[in-house]
């Protein structure tokens, strides 16, 4: 998996956009862009994706730069249960990359 | 639809007991994975199933973790003789076909004392 970079922590106002920026300037032209967070005392729960395009979803949004090496995950208002760790990890979609690895992640912190 | 669950929620046994962790996967999804995570680390993979081929289990620690997933569904992940440094959390995830996406179960928190 290419090496991802991202800031260690970042606090949040309710209600406000969250805005997590992640590097990965060795990432290859078949690997994706994946997101996962992690409350505390539970499992890693799955954000979104994606390889060039912007992508939305009911969470979040995924904006990757033209030349991918960098993205930034969107969450458009945030609430106190956003409250976890995120990370932010490139791999290629196919089955047989099924190792999940992540790195430190960034703890966000979202206050009232 | 319901998510992945484990059981039970929290273990505690003592050191050279045997233990069993269970773990349903959402309905319809063939790939069945186990990861273990101690106390402020990272994920460690420990097995895979995809449907009815063989399992990859390069990441069971030792002799004493054991997997099965009995009809491709329900997996138990079993730990012989426990020692302490076993304490952790144990995740199972499950995934459909063509879809890499991992959704993971609450975990179960595995204390030996």
């Amino acid at each position: 998996d290419a090496k991802t970079t991202q800031p260690p922590s970042m606090d949040c106002a309710e209600g406000r956009a969250a805005n997590l920026p992640c590097n990965h300037s060795t990432i290859s032209g078949n690997e994706y862009v994946y997101w996962y967070r992690q409350i505390h005392s539970q499992g890693p729960q799955y954000i979104i994706h994606g390889l060039k395009n912007n992508e939305t979803n009911e969470m979040a949004s995924l904006i990757i730069t033209e030349d991918r090496k960098s993205s930034t995950l969107i969450l458009p208002h945030a609430t106190l249960r956003d409250t976890a760790v995120y990370y932010c990890i490139v791999r290629t979609p196919l089955i047989n990359d099924y190792k999940l690895s992540f790195g430190a992640g960034t703890t966000v912190t979202v206050r009232a | 639809g319901a998510g992945v669950s484990q059981s039970p929620s929290n273990k505690v046994t003592e050191k050279g007991k045997d233990v069993e962790l269970r773990c349903d996967p959402i309905s319809g999804h063939t790939a069945l994975y186990w990861y273990r995570q101690s106390l402020g680390q990272g994920l460690e993979f420990l097995i895979y199933f995809q449907g009815n081929s063989a399992p990859d289990k390069s990441g069971l620690p030792s002799d004493r973790f054991s997997a099965e997933r009995t009809g491709g569904s329900v997996s138990t992940l079993t730990i012989q003789r426990t020692q302490q440094e076993d304490s952790a959390v144990y995740l199972c995830a499950s995934s459909s076909t063509g879809k890499n996406i991992q959704y993971f179960g609450a975990g179960t928190r595995l204390s030996v004392l």
